[in-house]
C-alpha cells in the first residue's frame, strides 16, 4: 500500500543528544513538509521542500535541519535535542505545493529528557 | 497576524447532528481544508473548499463564506467512531497551511 513510512514510531532521548527522524513516501509526490503537534496547538510547520534538491524553513525552524537528496526521503535532524522539542512529529507529503491533499506519516514521539 | 478560531471541544450524541466552526483570518486565501485525526493516529483529509457554498460528500459536508472568513465542517448520522478531533487549515497567499488547534468532538451513546 502507497504512502509514507516514518521511524521511530516512538523515541526517548537524552538533552543534547543528535537525533534524525526517517521519512520516505512512494507516491512519487514532489513537496512534503514536517510538522510537529503540541497539545492545544496547531500543527506547526517546522521544514518543507516543494521538490527534490530544495528546502525552506517553516514557522519553527530552529534546532531543525533537513535535506532532501531525492524525491521519497525527506529526514528531520535535530543537531542537539532539547526539553522543548519534545513533541509529536508528523511528515506529510502532497502532489503540489500550491494546494491538494496532504498525506501524513503516522508519527513520531519523541520525549527529550 | 494569521489565526484560525475553532471550539476547543463539542460533545454530541450517537444518532445526531454536529456543527464544527472555524473562523479565520489571514493572508490571502488559497483554499480550506478539513481533516479528522483520532487518537495517537495521523490526521487524514476530509474537505477542501475554495469556494463559497456547501460540498457534500456522504454524511459529512462542508460550507464555506470568504467574505465572512468562516467555515463549518456538518457531520450526520453521528456514530462512535466519529469520536476524534477535527482540523481546520487555510491555504495562504503563499500556499502555506495555517492550522487551527482542532476540535475535539466527543460522541455519546
Amino acid at each position: 500500500i502507497a504512502g509514507i513510512t516514518q521511524a521511530p514510531t516512538s523515541q526517548i532521548l537524552a538533552a543534547g543528544r543528535r537525533m534524525t527522524l526517517r521519512c520516505t513516501q512512494d507516491m512519487r509526490h514532489n513537496a512534503m513538509y514536517w510538522y510537529r503537534q503540541d497539545l492545544g496547538l496547531g500543527l506547526r510547520l517546522i521544514h518543507y521542500s516543494n521538490t527534490a534538491g530544495t528546502t525552506g524553513k517553516g514557522e519553527v525552524p530552529d534546532g531543525y535541519s533537513v535535506s532532501r537528496a531525492n524525491t521519497d526521503d525527506f529526514p528531520l535532524t535535530l543537531a542537539s535535542a532539547v526539553p522543548s522539542q519534545t513533541s509529536v512529529y508528523f511528515c506529510a507529503s502532497s502532489d503540489s505545493n500550491q494546494g491538494g491533499e496532504l498525506f501524513f506519516g503516522e508519527g513520531s514521539r519523541l520525549t527529550v529528557l | 497576524g494569521q489565526n484560525i478560531d475553532q471550539p476547543t471541544e463539542m460533545t454530541a450524541t450517537e444518532g445526531a447532528i454536529v456543527q464544527i466552526n472555524c473562523t479565520y483570518q489571514t493572508s490571502g486565501f488559497n483554499g480550506l481544508f478539513w481533516y479528522q485525526q483520532h487518537a495517537g493516529e495521523a490526521p487524514t483529509f476530509l474537505s477542501y473548499n475554495v469556494l463559497d457554498g456547501l460540498e457534500e460528500k456522504g454524511r459529512f459536508s462542508s460550507f464555506l463564506s470568504r467574505s465572512k472568513g468562516y467555515s463549518y465542517l456538518l457531520l450526520k448520522e453521528l456514530q462512535m467512531k466519529d469520536s476524534a478531533s477535527y482540523l481546520c487549515a487555510v491555504m495562504d497567499s503563499n500556499y502555506q497551511l495555517i492550522w487551527g488547534a482542532g476540535t475535539k468532538l466527543i460522541i455519546k451513546p
